[in-house]
């Protein structure tokens, strides 16, 4: 089954750590997204990659990185830089970078910090 | 500063009724919208798309409606069924040649359909 992989599902994280996210993509899309959810707003774009080996920020790329090494990965690392790193976070991808092309969804990881 | 808003947090329908969601933005360099369908515990996934050159686009039970004057789009869902029940996200983006073009998203309306 093609789909898109976000894992874990839920995460807890000491402050002042670094904790990783997972996304993984066998539809052999060129664009993957990093999007965050907080309550009672919409998603806000992290970080975007239109292709392998490139990646740009989004709205609110502070305190947050990124790799594209390889096409079917774009894990997403929250540094403790992030001030308020506890939300939802969504991966997505989509064929190609373009508007009219509908992105899908992972399941999303929940971040805790505690 | 919200560029794209959906004023209702909820929304409850009775089965079989229409269910009307809806959505304001403040852009008028938007001209490319989307509505996004999410069940908890799933990512959201797409549903119907509609550009600015069309006032309508239709999808079975799924109508997208927009009114470029009033800078406002809304769904119909005919008639309403339970397993219509979710949140709804609007978004939007402007030209698809932009280079920093990415899509804008409402906040979302949950959606309850009354058996």
């Amino acid at each position: 089954d093609g789909g898109i992989t976000q894992s874990p599902k839920y995460l807890f994280r000491k402050e002042g750590q670094n904790v990783t996210l997972s996304c993984e993509q066998n539809l052999n899309h060129d664009a993957m997204y990093w999007y965050r959810q907080d309550p009672g707003q919409g998603l806000r774009l992290i970080y975007y990659s239109q292709i392998v080996n490139d990646f740009q920020k989004g709205d609110i790329a502070e305190g947050y990185s990124v790799s594209r090494e390889k096409k079917e990965s774009f894990p997403l690392t929250v540094t403790s830089a992030q001030k308020n790193p506890t939300a939802f976070y969504l991966c997505a991808s989509s064929p190609v970078w373009r508007v009219n092309t509908e992105a899908f969804f992972g399941q999303g990881t929940r971040l805790t910090v505690v | 500063d919200q560029q794209v808003k959906q004023n209702s947090p909820s929304l409850s329908v009775q089965e079989g009724r229409i269910s009307i969601l809806n959505c304001d933005y403040t852009n008028s360099m938007f001209d490319y919208f989307l509505w996004y369908k999410k069940y908890p515990a799933e990512g959201p996934t797409f549903l119907i798309s509609i550009s600015s050159i069309k006032d309508k686009n239709e999808d079975g039970r799924f109508t997208v409606f927009l009114n470029k004057s009033a800078k406002h789009l809304s769904l119909h869902i005919v008639p309403s069924q339970p397993g219509d029940s979710a949140v709804y996200f609007c978004a939007a983006s402007a030209h698809p040649m932009d280079s920093n073009y990415q899509l804008i998203w409402g906040a979302g309306t949950k959606l309850i359909i009354k058996p």
